[in-house]
């Protein structure tokens, strides 16, 4: 499976943007790009996913480089209901969502 | 209305018994997973299936067993169960885009 990295915790202000970095150097041209989160207590939540071109939802965007082996989930505003870990993972056929470590978001009032 | 719903939310259990969480999703998808999240955190995917089929078997002991009556429904029983058995197993379902995860369900073994 394509790996990804990300950094193990972020800080953020609240209602400041929020940019969590993602590196997946191995990833494949068939591989989707995922995000999900996890709030404290719950099951992971999915967020976004792109293949080539930036996307946005009402809850995020996410922003992909042109060679693909990087990407970035921006959060515009974040909120204190935003701190949770948040996971970059590769999806590359099967519908087989493996997670990674995940960053953990800590968003400071 | 509950898209993943697991049943029991939390299980406490001793070693040796064997037990099962259900997994009901009323979102129409063909695929189905369980994942089990240990004390670290870590997520792993266990069992994938679609269309009541087995397509991911994640190296998993033979004393879990995953079960699928319908599309819907994806339940876990768990043989002879053990100490390191213990963690938050979570029931998924996707249809080709985003998986929707239920609550979890925490088991401890003592």
């Amino acid at each position: 499976d394509a790996k990804t990295t990300q950094p193990n915790s972020m800080e953020s202000n609240e209602e400041e943007p929020v940019h969590l970095p993602c590196n997946h150097s191995t990833i494949s041209g068939t591989d989707y790009i995922h995000w999900y989160r996890q709030l404290p207590s719950q099951g992971p939540e999915y967020v976004i996913h792109g293949l080539t071109s930036n996307v946005n939802n009402r809850m995020a965007s996410l922003a992909i480089a042109e060679d693909r082996k990087s990407s970035t989930l921006i959060l515009h505003r974040a909120t204190l209901r935003d701190a949770a870990v948040y996971y970059c993972i590769l999806e590359g056929g099967y519908q087989k969502v493996t997670f990674g470590t995940g960053t953990k978001l800590q968003v400071i009032p | 209305d509950t898209a993943v719903s697991q049943t029991p939310k939390y299980l406490v259990t001793q070693m040796g018994n064997d037990k099962s969480i259900k997994c009901e999703q009323n979102l129409g998808h063909d695929t189905m997973y369980w994942y089990k999240q240990d004390s670290k955190k870590f997520l792993k995917i266990m069992f994938s299936y679609n269309n009541k089929e087995l397509i991911i078997n994640e190296t998993v002991p033979n004393r879990f067993s995953p079960k699928s009556p319908d599309k819907a429904h994806l339940n876990l029983h768990i043989n002879s169960l053990e100490l390191g058995d213990s963690a938050v197993y979570f029931c998924a379902s996707s249809h080709q885009t985003a998986a929707f995860f239920g609550q979890g369900t925490r088991l401890t073994v003592v």
